[in-house]
C-alpha cells in the first residue's frame, strides 16, 4: 500500500517558470514532511521540510504548501533554473516499531530548460 | 561536513552469491538506514538500526539482513542474491536515536547488478 502519492512523475519547465510538485498522504499519524533533492549520481539531500502545524514554509525560491484537512502538500520552485534539474522526493515521517522512519513518494524528475 | 560513504559505487554479482554492501558514517550518528531505489518506485526502506547490534525491519526486508557491529558501520547482506535484487542501494544516517524530525544524510549509492 503506497502511503505517499506523488505527482507528476516528470515535469519540464522553462527557465524562470514555476515548478509545482504535489504529494498526498493517507496516514494521519504522519507529523513531518520533508522534501529531498537528488542529482544524478548522488544521494538525496534534504531540501526543505514542514510540520503540520504550519500551512507554508519558504526558503529562498523553495516553498512548501501544506493542507492538513486535504492531507496534501506541495513543493513550489519559483524562478526555476537549469541547476534545479533533479529528481525530487516528498516524504512523510511516521513511527515504525517505536522509531521515526520516512515513507517516500515515487519521485518527480524535473527538467528546467534553458 | 556530514559524510556517508558506501564502499562500492558499482557491483556485479551472480545469483546465489552472498553479497555484502558496506556503509560508514563519520558523524557519530545513532541511526542508520538502508533503502533501495528503483525507477518509478522511489525509495523503499529495507532495514534500519538505532543502536549498535540493534536492527528493525523496514517495508521490504525479505531476502536481506543487516549487521551493525560498530556505531559508524552498517552492512546490508543479501543472503542469496537474486536477479530481482538488482537495484540502487542507498545508505543514510541521522543523529539522535529514534528521534523525530531529523534530516537523513545519504551516501551516493551502490548500483548492484545480479546476473
Amino acid at each position: 500500500q503506497q502511503q505517499v502519492k506523488q505527482s507528476p512523475q516528470s515535469l519540464i519547465v522553462q527557465k524562470g517558470g514555476i515548478s509545482i510538485i504535489n504529494c498526498a498522504y493517507e496516514n494521519t499519524a504522519f507529523d513531518y514532511f520533508p522534501w529531498y533533492q537528488q542529482f544524478p549520481g548522488k544521494g538525496p539531500a534534504l531540501l526543505i521540510a514542514i510540520r503540520p502545524d504550519v500551512s507554508e514554509k519558504k526558503e529562498g525560491r523553495f516553498t512548501i504548501s501544506f493542507n492538513k484537512s486535504a492531507k496534501q502538500f506541495s513543493l513550489h520552485i519559483m524562478d526555476s533554473q537549469p541547476g534545479d534539474s533533479a529528481t525530487y522526493f516528498c516524504a512523510a515521517e511516521g513511527v515504525n516499531s517505536g522509531y521515526s522512519t520516512l515513507t517516500f513518494g515515487k519521485g518527480t524528475m524535473l527538467l528546467v530548460s534553458p | 561536513d556530514v559524510k556517508v560513504t558506501q564502499s562500492s559505487r558499482y557491483l556485479v554479482k551472480r545469483t546465489g552469491e552472498k553479497v555484502f554492501l558496506e556503509c560508514v558514517q563519520d558523524m557519530d550518528h545513532e541511526n542508520m538506514f538502508w533503502y533501495r531505489q528503483d525507477p518509478g518506485l522511489g525509495l523503499r526502506l529495507i532495514y534500519f538500526s538505532y543502536d549498535v547490534k540493534m536492527k528493525e525491519k523496514g517495508d521490504i526486508p525479505e531476502g536481506y539482513s543487516v549487521s551493525r557491529e560498530k556505531k559508524e558501520r552498517f552492512s546490508l547482506i543479501l543472503e542469496s542474491a537474486s536477479t530481482n535484487q538488482t537495484s540502487m542501494y542507498l545508505c543514510a544516517s541521522s543523529l539522535l536515536q529514534g528521534a523525530a524530525n531529523q534530516p537523513q544524510h545519504f551516501g551516493d549509492g551502490t548500483r548492484l547488478s545480479i546476473l
